[in-house]
């Protein structure tokens, strides 16, 4: 089945490390999308994907970085950087030039201990 | 600035019973506005899209309204169940440039729990 597959479900960091948040879709969709989400506040644009080997800064783009090295993966790190990381994040992506199709991953959720 | 408001933040109803939730959105121009359902833990599954000449879209028991005038939407869940309870989010999209994905732009949600 067609879908968009995130992992961890469940992830935690130590202070100062970067951790490498994965998202992988067979929907033969050309882009791809990180959000944030926080507590009683609306999905925040991280990152997003357009091809393959480009990305843009979203809206809260400090502290992460991404790549796009093929067009079925966009993983997200979250390094040391981003000082309030504990959050939910979620992956989407749709056909190219449409919001059309948007379809979200089930999300990882990471804390920092 | 582009806004999506959603009320109520949340709200408690009985099993069975009928229940509307409201968007309000300032998002122009205007393409299209979609309702999802998340699930706890879970990402958002879509339930409706409706664009600009469409003022009502069903989807079982869930029937979403559009007024493109006052920029409002509705989304009405008829006899309601347990697996109701999740947070139903209302998302705009304007009509995009270049085929920019920051045209979307994300109420906050509102907490649904159907108690039985």
């Amino acid at each position: 089945d067609g879908g968009i597959t995130q992992s961890p479900k469940y992830l935690f960091r130590k202070e100062g490390q970067n951790v490498t948040l994965s998202c992988e879709q067979n929907l033969n969709h050309d882009a791809m999308y990180w959000y944030r989400q926080d507590p009683g506040q609306g999905l925040r644009l991280i990152y997003y994907s357009q091809i393959v080997n480009d990305f843009q800064k979203g809206d809260i783009a400090e502290g992460y970085s991404v790549s796009r090295e093929k067009k079925e993966s966009f993983p997200l790190t979250v390094t040391s950087a981003q000082k309030n990381p504990t959050a939910f994040y979620l992956c989407a992506s749709s056909i190219q030039g449409t919001s059309y199709g948007y379809t979200f991953g089930s999300g990882t959720r990471l804390t920092v201990v | 600035k582009n806004q999506v408001e959603q009320s109520p933040q949340s709200l408690i109803i009985l099993e069975g019973k009928n229940c509307t939730l409201q968007c309000n959105y300032t998002v122009s121009p205007f393409s299209n506005l979609r309702w999802y359902k998340q699930d706890t833990g879970r990402g958002p599954v879509s339930l409706t899209i409706m664009t600009f000449s469409e003022n009502t879209k069903s989807n079982g028991r869930y029937t979403a309204t559009l007024d493109a005038d006052t920029k409002q939407s509705s989304l009405h869940i008829t006899a309601s169940q347990l697996s109701d309870s999740a947070s139903y989010i209302c998302v705009v999209s304007e009509v995009e440039s270049g085929g920019g994905a920051d045209g979307l732009t994300f109420g906050k949600g509102t907490h649904l729990i159907i108690q039985p």
